[in-house]
């Protein structure tokens, strides 16, 4: 198993650019997770998927942040307009069933906005 | 106010001793994770606890749902053991808290 793949790895970008962020999910598994990690306050939960549908986005900074999962195969993490602030390490992390199973989470994004 | 709390921020230890981290948390909690991130940078989950003690290998983690505390422990540690360790708890619905995390160095 491949386990959970996110692209790019790396992400560096001028402030206002639009980016996009993408996650492949352990195949078969429902739940999704979007979590971002900041040395400030470390890591927080932005967004949960079950069955490709947003269950809770309370932890969603802004409305500059939109995650969308058109399949079970797929889910992108969108920040437009990018602000500095939102340099973090991004990670994207599946489940089997739902929020209360093990998760796996995928290598990171780093990103950078200048 | 962090809702979850972890002692001590950094830890040192000596090859093959034996290793406590401790998480308090504030909240009610419907169960409780214990994560473990590389100094790479990724992130593998240790743990998933609701109750009792969890054994896998050399790691145990235990929660007492009473007294608001989980323990995670490590026998016999190793360098390759030398990981920043996070505590986190999920309350009913999707709200997670995370506490800040332990880092541990274990030396040769």
């Amino acid at each position: 198993d491949a386990g959970v793949i996110q692209s790019p790895r790396h992400e560096v970008t001028e402030m206002g650019q639009e980016v996009t962020l993408r996650c492949k999910p352990i195949s078969g598994h429902n739940s999704l997770f979007w979590y971002r990690q900041t040395m400030m306050r470390g890591l927080e939960l932005l967004i949960y998927f079950n069955n490709n549908v947003p269950i809770d986005d309370s932890g969603m900074p802004e409305d500059r942040f939109s995650a969308k999962m058109p399949n079970a195969s797929f889910s992108t993490l969108k920040i437009q307009p990018s602000e500095p602030r939102d340099s973090a390490v991004y990670f994207c992390a599946s489940s089997p069933f739902r929020y209360t199973d093990t998760q796996y989470f995928g290598p990171g994004t780093r990103l950078t906005v200048l | 106010k962090n809702e979850v709390e972890q002692s001590p921020q950094n830890l040192t230890a000596q090859e093959g001793e034996f290793i406590t981290i401790n998480c308090s948390y504030s909240v009610g909690i419907s169960a409780l994770h214990w994560l473990q991130q590389h100094p790479g940078g990724g992130i593998v989950s240790l743990f998933m606890l609701s109750s009792g003690k969890k054994k896998h290998g050399r790691l145990i983690a235990t929660i007492n749902i009473q007294e608001k505390h989980s323990s995670l422990h490590i026998t016999a540690s190793h360098p390759r053991d030398s990981a920043v360790y996070i505590c986190a708890v999920r309350r009913g619905g999707n709200q997670f808290y995370f506490g800040t995390g332990t880092s541990l160095t274990v030396i040769p």
